[in-house]
């Protein structure tokens, strides 16, 4: 069974930095493709960013350039999304998905994270 | 970046009956476009790619259709399990782009 379940999310400061986790089963991690995307309390969905299969390259949505960094372990199965001076815009829960093998739609979503950035 | 204009922003319909969620897209997308369901509380889940493939273990009353900039997606034989947040995404250009959500409910 294909898996993925987020780690990391909570209550954070405005300005703090965070790092949210992505662990994955039932699928070879280091095949694919994947992504970070998020949705604000209430709103749609909004693309965040990808990392190549083998670590090597990172693309960003334009919006998140500069304060996001994806980044992966696949001895470790895992996916990262560090975020840094953090702002109330980014509350919101934070999706780790898989991209599909030949078509670039995701096919594999983890639950989620929730991030809550307060004073 | 491509703008995915969907509606209507919520619907409500009975129990066996079929309802049309729309998106347009603010230029060509070639079918390089995917609907995805998101239950309540959930995260979202694939339903249909390349505009009108229906992905693995996806019921058959659901299907996509359209091209160039205007798409489609409909439900036949409404069941209550389809209550949720339906999304248009586009992967035709970069960086990929959503629709804001069309929320369905049960009348």
């Amino acid at each position: 069974e294909v898996k993925l379940v987020e780690s990391g999310g909570g209550l954070v400061l405005p300005g703090a930095s965070l790092k949210l986790s992505c662990i994955v089963s039932g699928f070879t991690f280091s095949d694919y493709w994947m992504r970070w995307v998020r949705q604000a309390p209430g709103k749609g969905l909004e693309f965040i960013g990808e990392i190549k299969p083998d670590g090597s390259k990172t693309n960003y949505a334009p919006s998140m350039k500069g304060r996001f960094t994806i980044s992966r372990d696949n001895a470790k199965n895992t996916l990262y999304l560090q975020m840094s001076s953090v702002r109330s815009e980014d509350t919101a829960t934070y999706y780790c998905a898989r991209l599909g093998g030949i078509i670039d739609v995701m096919d594999a979503w983890g639950q989620g994270a929730s991030v809550t950035v307060s004073s | 970046d491509i703008q995915m204009t969907q509606s209507p922003a919520s619907l409500s319909a009975s129990l066996g009956e079929t309802v049309t969620i729309e998106c347009r897209a603010s230029e060509d997308i070639y079918n390089g476009l995917a609907w995805y369901q998101q239950k309540p509380g959930k995260s979202p889940q694939l339903l249909i790619y390349n505009a009108n493939s229906l992905h693995t273990g996806v019921p058959s009353r659901f299907s996509g259709s359209g091209s160039g900039t205007q798409y489609s997606l409909k439900i036949n034989s409404l069941q209550s399990e389809d209550v949720a947040s339906y999304f248009c995404q586009q992967y035709y250009d970069y960086p990929p782009t959503f629709g804001s959500g069309t929320k369905l409910e049960i009348k």
